[in-house]
C-alpha cells in the first residue's frame, strides 16, 4: 500500500510564481524526508530534505514546510522558472536500518515563461 | 560529492539474452545500493537492497533469479537482467548510501529496451 501520498499529479505555473507540492504520510515511522528532482531521462537528484525535529527548511528558492502532528511536508519553489520544469518527488525514509526510500506518486511541473 | 555513475546509460537487446548494468560510486564507499525500475511517468518502484559483501534483499514480487544483484565492493554494485523479456523493458536506476547519514544519492539511471 501506498504510504506516501503526493499531489497533484502535475501543476502548471507561470514564471516568477510559487510551486507548492503536498505529500501526506501514513506511517510515524519515518526519520528523514528528502525531495528529489528529476529531468526526462535523468536519474533523481536530491534537492532538499528535512528530519523531522525541524518545522522548516529553506535553500534558496526552495522550502520544505513540515507538520509532523498532521503527518504533512510539502515543497514551496519561490520566483519558479522555467528550468524549474520537471518531475518532483517527495519520499519518506523509514527508520529502521534499511534505510529505504517510500516515494511519493510524483508531480510534474511545468512553468511557463 | 556524491557522485554515482551508471553503466551503461542505454541498451538494446534481443529478448531471451542477459544484460548486466552497472552502479558506481565515484567518491565515496557505499555501504548500501539500492535498484529502482521506473516506468514512464510513474514513480520510482524499489526492487532490492544490497550492501557490500552480502546477499541483496528483494522486494515483494521482484524475482531474485531474474534480476541478479552483486555487491562485491563499497564501490560496485551490477544487477543482472537474465533472459530478458519485452516486459522488463524500463528505466533502471541505482542509488548508493554511506556515511552516518544514510542519504541516498542516485545514478542517471539505463534505460532498458527488450526487442
Amino acid at each position: 500500500q501506498q504510504q506516501v501520498k503526493q499531489s497533484p499529479q502535475s501543476l502548471t505555473v507561470q514564471k516568477g510564481g510559487i510551486s507548492i507540492i503536498n505529500c501526506a504520510y501514513e506511517n510515524t515511522a519515518f526519520d528523514y524526508f528528502p525531495w528529489y528532482q528529476q529531468f526526462p531521462g535523468k536519474g533523481p537528484a536530491l534537492l532538499i530534505a528535512i528530519r523531522p525535529d525541524v518545522s522548516e527548511k529553506k535553500e534558496g528558492r526552495f522550502t520544505i514546510s513540515f507538520n509532523k502532528s498532521a503527518k504533512q511536508f510539502s515543497l514551496h519553489i519561490m520566483d519558479s522558472q522555467p528550468g524549474d520544469s520537471a518531475t518532483y518527488f517527495c519520499a519518506a525514509r523509514q527508520m529502521d536500518s534499511s534505510y529505504k526510500l517510500i516515494f511519493g506518486s510524483g508531480t510534474r511541473l511545468l512553468v511557463r515563461p | 560529492g556524491a557522485v554515482v555513475s551508471q553503466h551503461p546509460s542505454w541498451v538494446i537487446c534481443k529478448s531471451g539474452t542477459s544484460v548486466k548494468i552497472e552502479c558506481r560510486s565515484l567518491d565515496f564507499q557505499a555501504t548500501t545500493m539500492f535498484w529502482y525500475r521506473q516506468f514512464p511517468k510513474q514513480s520510482l518502484m524499489l526492487m532490492a537492497t544490497s550492501n557490500e559483501g552480502s546477499k541483496a534483499t528483494y522486494e515483494q514480487g521482484v524475482e531474485k533469479d531474474k534480476f541478479l544483484i552483486n555487491h562485491a565492493s563499497l564501490t560496485l554494485s551490477t544487477l543482472t537482467v537474465t533472459s530478458a523479456h519485452p516486459e522488463d523493458s524500463s528505466f533502471y536506476i541505482c542509488s548508493a548510501s554511506g556515511g552516518r547519514r544514510g542519504e541516498q544519492y542516485f545514478g542517471p539511471g539505463t534505460r532498458l529496451t527488450v526487442t
